[in-house]
């Protein structure tokens, strides 16, 4: 069972460039979230997805942007990365409202310079 | 609006050894709380969570958690740690669990390092 799997695990990019991290789950889950975490600050919340064609802002938002095509893919891009965008990112779903339990990715983990 | 803090940024604890993790909370309505763990190179997993009912609650790998609404606390417990154990806990408040946008707020994390 492979849950929920980010790619790629890491990447470097150079201020300005784009980029797009894939998350795909394989277990029917309606609910996807996109989290970064940085030192210091725990997990805030990016954009999020309560099903197939929908997506929404989350914490932290700004300089990012989602896709949610097919139920089971959640793309995160960044159009124009920043420094400031250097963190660890977490991939997450859900199954349904009345399911609490978050499935979390391994991570990407991305340096901008 | 909601808020976690884990006091502790960092605990090291000797094998066998009992642990404890404290985390607070701040809400203005009724929360539902739980706590992550995070092994190395790991995405985070569930270990625990109070919804509602008893105020002990036992998760997985033998921890239990107890909700406090006097002290605003769910400090994260186990009687006896293994090297296993090492990795980040995340404490995390909701005040809607029964929706797919509500907000999930996580605590910054507590290091537990187990010494041999």
């Amino acid at each position: 069972n492979a849950g929920v799997t980010q790619t790629p695990k890491f990447r470097v990019l150079k201020t300005g460039q784009s980029m797009t991290l894939l998350c795909a789950q394989d277990m029917n889950h309606e609910y996807m979230y996109w989290y970064r975490q940085d030192p210091g600050m725990g997990l805030r919340l990016i954009h999020y997805s309560v099903g197939e064609g929908t997506t929404a802002k989350g914490e932290v938002p700004d300089g990012y942007n989602v896709s949610r095509l097919k139920k089971q893919n959640f793309l995160l891009g960044l159009e124009s990365a920043a420094p400031s965008q250097t963190s660890v990112y977490f991939c997450a779903s859900r199954k349904t409202v009345a399911n609490e339990k978050l499935f979390f990715g391994s991570g990407t983990q991305l340096s901008v310079l | 609006a909601q808020s976690v803090t884990q006091l502790d940024s960092q605990v090291p604890v000797f094998e066998e050894a009992p642990v404890e993790l404290r985390c607070n909370y701040s809400s203005s309505v009724s929360v539902y709380l739980f706590w992550y763990v995070q092994y190395p190179n790991q995405g985070l997993q569930l270990l625990l969570k109070y919804l509602s009912g008893s105020t002990l609650v036992k998760g997985i790998n033998g921890f239990e958690a107890e909700f406090n609404k006097s002290q605003t606390s769910f400090h994260l417990r186990k009687p006896s740690v293994h090297i296993s154990d090492t990795a980040e806990y995340f404490c995390a408040v909701s005040d809607q669990p029964h929706f797919g946008n509500e907000k999930l707020t996580f605590g910054t994390g507590t290091r537990l390092t187990i010494i041999p």
